[in-house]
């Protein structure tokens, strides 16, 4: 049973089109992260997040925008959707568990821009 | 930030055991080493992580070589849902660092 939970899993909108992929965890973790993945390749950090009004962003720049005002929501937002943008969106959140921290991933959003 | 090697892909017979290699010869002495692994259409998922000692748990084993340049992930029985992308991750757990996943290891797995 997942603990942390992506809607919607798959989403198709056209150009300029502004979004919001949320993600929601029941696990009370603070750490929390936003990965983007293209089709075979590999996971690239965009946002991450220590706490609620904390967020950082990530090693690849995004025009997406995120936001932490409950603990347990961490969604990110795209305000003109593009074509470059299609890829897939992973959330995940962290605890310290066996002497370091662990991720836990929800099951992704993949976006397509027309 | 020290960096892992692993093989592009891997190959392995059914309810055979698997051992999947990664090469960290820069490994610093606080990095723990850490494993996932990412099925196909889903986001990946934590395997194991270790310091220094080898670590078994239920999904797999993880052995650490003693100059920790090295280490083996060890799946003891492998199935058709172990077909997987597998990552070897370093990582410090300080507070300013992230997880980095590189391209990681592809294993098949042939009935």
């Amino acid at each position: 049973e997942a603990d942390i939970y992506q809607t919607p899993r798959y989403l198709v909108i056209g150009t300029g089109k502004k979004i919001t992929l949320e993600c929601s965890q029941t696990m009370g973790h603070d750490k929390m992260y936003w990965y983007q993945q293209d089709p075979g390749m590999e996971l690239h950090l965009i946002h991450y997040s220590y706490g609620v009004n904390s967020t950082e962003k990530g090693d690849l720049s995004s025009e997406s925008t995120v936001s932490r005002i409950r603990t347990e929501h961490f969604p990110l937002t795209l305000e003109s959707a593009r074509p470059s943008h299609t890829s897939q969106y992973l959330c995940a959140s962290s605890e310290y568990y066996s002497g370091a921290n662990v991720l836990t991933f929800g099951a992704g959003s993949r976006l397509t821009v027309l | 930030d020290a960096k892992t090697t692993q093989p592009n892909s891997m190959e392995s017979n059914e309810e055979e055991p698997v051992h999947l290699p990664c090469n960290h010869s820069t490994i610093s002495g606080t990095d723990y080493i850490h494993w996932y692994r990412q099925l196909p259409s889903q986001g990946p998922e934590y395997v194991i992580h270790g310091l220094t000692s080898n670590v078994n748990n239920r999904m797999a084993s993880l052995a650490i070589a003693e100059d920790r340049k090295s280490s083996t992930l060890i799946l003891h029985r492998a199935t058709l849902r172990d077909a997987a992308v597998y990552y070897c991750i370093l990582r410090v757990d300080n507070y300013g660092q992230n997880f980095v996943f590189g391209p990681g290891t592809r294993l098949s797995v042939l009935p």
